[in-house]
C-alpha cells in the first residue's frame, strides 16, 4: 500500500474566504486527482492534477473556484476559493502508483465545514 | 457514458455469515479495470480488491472476492464470515480511459452494510 497524507484534516472556516489542502504521496505517482464526497453522497471527481501544467477540470468543475497546483510528481494542492456553506464536504486527494498500476489509493480526507 | 449502479442503499448480515453487495456497469470502452472500496465513519477510502476486464478469473483478496460477470457487466462483491468491523459503506467504482495514458474513476452510490452481532 501506500501512504497518502492531507492536510488539513478538517477545518471550519468562513463565508468568502478560501482554504488551500495539500496532498503528499509517499511514492512514485502515475497520476493525482481531487475528489469532492458532499455529506451522504457518493464520490465525485473534481479534476486530475496534471504535474507542469494545468489540471483537467471535470464538467460543474472551474478553474476559478477550484485551482489545483502539481509542482512535482507526488505533491499537490487544491484550494477551495470563496467559499459558501455548499462547499462543506470531504475533499479527497487519489493517486495511482507506478509499483501498483491496478490500484488507486485515497488520502484520508479533509472535512470542510464553511459557516 | 459510463456508468456504475448499485442498487442497494443498505444491507444487513449476521456475524460470520457471507453478503453479496451488487454492482453493474455500463462502458462500451473494451478495457477497464473495476474497484471495490471500503469507507467507514471515519470517512477514509480503503481499497479492497481490483479486476481488470481482461482477467480470466474473479480476483480474490482475504474474506474478500470479486464474482466477475462480465456478458452481464456486473462485478459484485462477496464478504465472507463477515465481522462487526465490516460495518461501513461500500463503493463499487470503474477505471476507464480518459485520453492517451490517462484515467479516470467513476462511483457508483454505495451500499450501506450493517454487521448484526
Amino acid at each position: 500500500s501506500a501512504v497518502i497524507s492531507q492536510k488539513p484534516s478538517r477545518d471550519i472556516c468562513q463565508r468568502g474566504t478560501s482554504l488551500t489542502i495539500q496532498c503528499q504521496v509517499d511514492s512514485q505517482v502515475t497520476m493525482m486527482f481531487w475528489y469532492r464526497q458532499q455529506p451522504g453522497q457518493s464520490l465525485t471527481l473534481i479534476a486530475t492534477a496534471n504535474q507542469g501544467s494545468e489540471a483537467t477540470y471535470e464538467s460543474g468543475f472551474v478553474i476559478d473556484k477550484f485551482p489545483i497546483s502539481r509542482p512535482n510528481l507526488t505533491f499537490s494542492t487544491l484550494t477551495v476559493s470563496n467559499m459558501s456553506p455548499e462547499d462543506s464536504s470531504i475533499y479527497l486527494c487519489s493517486a495511482g502508483l507506478e509499483r501498483l498500476p491496478d490500484t488507486q489509493y485515497f488520502g484520508p480526507g479533509t472535512r470542510l465545514t464553511v459557516l | 457514458a459510463q456508468k456504475i449502479t448499485q442498487t442497494q442503499p443498505g444491507m444487513f448480515v449476521q456475524e460470520k455469515e457471507a453478503v453479496t453487495l451488487d454492482c453493474t456497469y455500463d462502458t462500451s470502452d473494451p478495457s477497464y479495470g473495476l474497484f471495490w472500496y471500503k469507507q467507514p465513519s471515519s470517512g477514509e477510502m480503503i481499497f479492497l480488491i481490483y479486476q481488470g476486464s481482461y482477467d480470466q478469473q474473479n480476483a480474490t483478496e482475504g474474506r474478500y472476492s470479486l464474482n466477475f460477470q462480465k456478458a452481464r457487466k456486473s462485478a459484485n462483491l462477496v464478504i465472507s464470515a463477515s465481522q462487526l468491523g465490516d460495518s461501513a459503506m461500500y463503493f463499487c467504482a470503474m477505471r476507464v480511459a480518459s485520453g492517451g495514458s490517462n484515467y479516470k474513476l467513476t462511483f457508483g452510490k454505495g451500499t450501506l452494510l450493517t454487521v448484526n452481532p
